[in-house]
C-alpha cells in the first residue's frame, strides 16, 4: 500500500523567511505532484516532477525530487503573505505499477505572518 | 466554462437519504476520479474509471457507488447518507499522461 507522508502538517512563519516542506512516499514512483489549496477552493497544480533529480521553480517556490530516497521537497524562499495556503504532495500510483490515481499526503497548512 | 464541473456546489441532506453528486468534463479525458477531503486527512480516492465500461474501487469505496454514463460524465451516489460522509468531494480527470484536472468541489453536509 502506497503511503505519502508530509511534514510538517502545520507551519507558521514570518514573511521574509525560508522554509522547506518534506514529502516522503513508501513505494516506487517517479511521478510526484505538488498542489496548493486555498480555503474552500479546489486544488491548483504547482509542479509535476517526473524523474530523479528533477527540480522546478516558480517564483518563490522550488520543488525537487529524489526517487532513490523517495523524497520530495517544496522550498519557500523569502515567504510572503500571499503564499499562505495548504500544500499537498501526491504520488501517482500508476507510474509505480500500482492502481491508477493519486495518493495524497495530509497536507501542510502554511500561515505566513507579516 | 470550467473544464470539470461539479453539481451541486453545496448540499445539506438528512441521514438515510439518497444523494447523487454529478461531474461533467469538457477535457475529453478518459479517466475520471472521485475523491473525498476531510480536514487534516488530505484527499482520499473513492472510485475511478478508465472508460465507460471500466469502474474501479478506491481506498474508501464503502457506502458509495458510481456511474459512468458517458465519457464526459461520472456520478457519485450515496445510497443512504450518514453523518460521517460529511466532507468536501472532488471530481478529477486525467488523460493518463501527466496532468490531473480537479473540479471546484461539492461540500456535502449530512445531518
Amino acid at each position: 500500500e502506497l503511503k505519502v507522508e508530509q511534514n510538517p502538517l502545520f507551519l507558521s512563519m514570518q514573511e521574509g523567511k525560508n522554509y522547506t516542506i518534506y514529502c516522503n512516499y513508501s513505494t516506487t514512483s517517479d511521478r510526484l505532484y505538488w498542489y496548493r489549496q486555498d480555503p474552500g477552493k479546489s486544488l491548483e497544480s504547482l509542479f509535476v516532477l517526473l524523474s530523479n533529480g528533477a527540480v522546478k521553480q516558480e517564483g518563490r517556490l522550488m520543488a525537487s525530487l529524489d526517487t532513490k530516497a523517495r523524497l520530495s521537497t517544496l522550498h519557500i524562499t523569502a515567504a510572503v503573505h500571499d503564499l499562505s495556503a495548504t500544500y499537498f504532495c501526491a504520488v501517482d500510483k500508476s507510474s509505480g505499477g500500482g492502481a491508477d490515481g493519486l495518493t495524497f499526503g495530509k497536507g501542510t497548512h502554511l500561515i505566513i505572518q507579516p | 466554462d470550467a473544464d470539470v464541473t461539479q453539481t451541486p456546489r453545496n448540499r445539506i441532506t438528512k441521514t438515510g437519504k439518497r444523494i447523487m453528486l454529478e461531474c461533467s468534463q469538457t477535457k475529453g479525458h478518459d479517466r475520471m476520479y472521485w475523491y473525498r477531503q476531510d480536514p487534516g486527512l488530505g484527499l482520499r480516492l473513492i472510485y475511478y474509471s478508465f472508460d465507460v465500461k471500466d469502474i474501479n474501487k478506491g481506498e474508501i469505496s464503502d457506502g458509495y457507488s458510481v456511474s459512468r454514463q458517458a465519457q464526459a460524465k461520472f456520478s457519485l451516489s450515496l445510497e443512504s447518507a450518514i453523518p460521517n460522509q460529511t466532507a468536501l468531494y472532488f471530481c478529477a480527470t486525467s488523460s493518463g499522461q501527466l496532468h490531473y484536472t480537479f473540479g471546484s468541489g461539492t461540500r456535502l453536509t449530512v445531518v
